[in-house]
């Protein structure tokens, strides 16, 4: 079946810094991966769609300039939290589909504390 | 009007009942249907798809679909304690972005 490998699992940051999770589709392509935020005890908020060989689309009211998408594969795609802030500690997860299929697979998801 | 709606609960189930989960979703455009389970700082995962109006079953869990009434719902057969978790209902939407509901959260009382 589709694996999506999301790394790392936890992380703690000092507020100022940059912060980058990676996601990575193990046996598959995938042309489109998708970037999703949930706080606790609330659903999954798509942040933004990442689309190899092209800029990201943002949903509205998510800063383009803090959370930078790149997917510069057809088997990678990362996102960097850029001048964390407290605010922005919250469990960050990517999923993938494959190609013509409307199947989605989640990684295992970030959790990203900023102190 | 929320494009997926669920009843966030908490629903609790007496083991080896019967839980039934609702979902509705307001584009009528939508094709694919999904029910993941979410345990606690669990990622999402995949229980049941389904893409045509009727009930589709894999052992203990049935999905229905309804497009006339854009309602979606999951049957848990012989409730189990491990099927205690968050229920998220997800919908494809006409952009092929996966939309989630704001999920119900199941407890299965031994």
């Amino acid at each position: 079946g589709a694996v999506v490998s999301q790394h790392p699992s936890r992380v703690i940051c000092k507020s100022g810094t940059s912060v980058k999770i990676e996601c990575r589709s193990l046996d598959f392509q995938a042309t489109t991966m998708f970037w999703y935020r949930q706080f606790p005890k609330q659903s999954l908020m798509l942040m933004a769609t990442s689309n190899e060989g092209s800029k990201a689309t943002y949903e509205q009211g998510v800063e383009k300039d803090k959370f930078l998408i790149n997917h510069a594969s057809l088997t990678l795609s990362t996102l960097t939290v850029t001048s964390a802030h407290p605010e922005d500690s919250s469990f960050y997860i990517c999923s993938a589909s494959i190609t013509g299929n409307y199947g989605y697979t989640f990684g295992s998801g970030t959790r990203l504390t900023v102190v | 009007q929320k494009e997926v709606e669920q009843n966030s609960g908490p629903l609790s189930v007496p083991e080896g009942a019967i839980a039934s989960l609702n979902c509705t979703y307001s584009d009528r455009v939508s094709q694919s249907f999904f029910w993941y389970r979410q345990y606690s700082g669990k990622s999402p995962e995949l229980i049941m798809s389904i893409y045509s109006n009727g009930d589709k079953e894999d052992g203990r869990f049935t999905a229905q679909l309804n497009k006339a009434s854009q309602y979606v719902s999951l049957l848990i057969r012989d409730s189990q304690p491990s099927d205690s978790a968050t229920y998220l209902c997800a919908v494809n939407s006409r952009a092929q972005k996966l939309v989630f509901g704001q999920g119900t959260r199941l407890t299965i009382n031994p």
